[in-house]
């Protein structure tokens, strides 16, 4: 079965810095993907980032990108220039095509100003 | 309405009382999934949906708990005989086949069960 793991519950980051949060996940198959949610407090889950697993190259959306090592079965997500409307919970998300989501157990990411 | 929708937002029951949770999915979306969102925990899939076929169950904690979606667009989440357990917020989220898979979610139902 597919796990996902996040190692850390809670990161602190400085306002305009910079911040990586971590995940690895444990699977057999070669093609699926990998997915970085934003979840802020009593809102709902919206997606940040997405990684196909097929692609060598880290997915990039503005402030945000991933380091994908699929050999390590690693997928960290890098956040530039923090703002304070980062502050969320942050789930690392597993899938193969078509099928369920499984998540990480998240990692709390305080924006400090 | 553009998002996932779900209704209610918060319910309290009482132990033993039924349920029902509604998700309205994006229209056009073909499939629907519900997940179970202990406090301060991930997401946990529960059931799966393509079109009006459940093609997925396996997340199903028992017997208890029972998913529909007849026309392929709403679903419902029933959960009979509440139990304090069942205290999670449930998540209803909805892809099409076409953008590699993206689920979009709703904002959940927060289940208080005392």
């Amino acid at each position: 079965a597919q796990t996902v793991t996040q190692s850390q519950p809670e990161m602190s980051v400085q306002e305009a810095e910079t911040v990586t949060l971590s995940c690895t996940y444990d699977t057999s198959e070669s093609d699926y993907y990998l997915f970085w949610y934003k979840q802020p407090p009593s809102r709902q889950m919206i997606l940040v980032i997405r990684q196909e697993a097929y692609k060598q190259q880290n997915a990039t959306e503005n402030r945000f990108s991933v380091n994908f090592q699929k050999a390590a079965k690693s997928f960290s997500l890098k956040i530039s220039d923090s703002q304070l409307g980062d502050a969320a919970m942050y789930f690392c998300a597993y899938k193969m095509d078509g099928n369920k989501l499984v998540f990480g157990a998240g990692t709390i990411l305080r924006v400090k100003s | 309405g553009a998002g996932v929708s779900q209704s209610p937002r918060y319910k309290v029951a009482k132990r033993g009382q039924d349920v029902a949770l509604r998700c309205d999915p994006i229209s056009g979306h073909v499939s629907l999934f519900w997940y179970q969102q202990a406090l301060g925990q991930g997401p946990e899939f529960l059931t799966y949906f393509q079109n009006e076929a459940q093609l997925d169950k396996s997340g199903l904690p028992s017997d208890r708990f029972f998913a529909e979606r007849p026309e392929g667009s709403v679903s419902t989440l029933k959960i009979q005989r509440t139990q304090q357990e069942d205290s999670a917020v449930y998540l209803c989220a909805s892809s099409s086949i076409w953008d590699g898979g993206e689920q979009y979610f709703g904002p959940g139902t927060r289940l208080t069960v005392t």
